[in-house]
């Protein structure tokens, strides 16, 4: 069962454009949600993350909007450069005892076009 | 700050032997560590996860006496990958944990394992 979706798989974007890649959760016990972006043959580097007591947080180009009654959250790249070309992980985890455990998307591979 | 350095970055070797891969923490004290498999254009697969001193836990359907953990310090863990076949041809990812709560994972860059 995968409690993290991740849409879309691929997605071509103009440079300039905005980026906008979406994730939708099933377990409402989560409580943390990262971004990490990852080039290949690199691991992912954190990007920006969220918690569910507020329902967007910016950093430069990057913005997370959080939906907690839909249980969905996306990230927004503003401005996309082709240096942004890599793949997306939205990812959501659980506190306490789980260790904090990651439960990751299935990825966006984002191309931008210059 | 908050690097995981991850040795080696690439490894080759015959099917049968076993190999070796370390994470450090380089600048934090990590609680807890995970380890990763990721395939080709798919996502990251939780092998298991390390609390500095006692015995990984595993996920379901990972081998845990192929895949053998250690985390002996606040800032190493290894995984070894023991008899390794052709199969177990792909890319490790750890990740560590700092002690704090509420801290994020932070990745190392990856081990390329090919077995031939």
């Amino acid at each position: 069962q995968q409690q993290v979706k991740q849409s879309p798989q691929s997605l071509i974007v103009q440079k300039g454009g905005i980026s906008i890649i979406n994730c939708a959760y099933e377990n409402t016990a989560f409580d943390y949600f990262p971004w990490y972006q990852q080039f290949p043959g690199k691991g992912p580097a954190l990007l920006i993350a969220i918690r569910p007591d507020v329902s967007e947080k910016k950093e430069g180009r990057f913005t997370i909007s959080f939906n907690k009654s839909a249980k969905q959250f996306s990230l927004h790249i503003m401005d996309s450069q082709p240096g942004d070309s890599a793949t997306y992980f939205c990812a959501a985890s659980k506190g306490g005892g789980s260790n904090y455990k990651l439960t990751f998307g299935k990825g966006t591979l984002l191309t931008v076009n210059p | 700050g908050a690097v995981v350095s991850q040795h080696p970055s690439w490894v080759i070797c015959k099917s049968g032997t076993s190999v070796k891969i370390e994470c450090r923490s380089l600048d934090f004290q990590a609680t807890t560590m995970f380890w990763y498999r990721q395939f080709p254009k798919q996502s990251l697969m939780l092998m298991a996860t390390s609390n500095e001193g006692s015995k990984a836990t595993y996920e379901q359907g990972v081998e845990k006496d192929k895949f053998l953990i250690n985390h002996a310090s606040l800032t190493l863990s290894t995984l070894t990958v023991t008899s390794a076949h052709p199969e177990d041809s792909s890319f490790y990812i750890c990740s560590a944990r700092a002690f704090m709560g509420g801290q994020p994972q932070h990745f190392g860059d990856g081990t390329r394992l090919s077995i031939l």
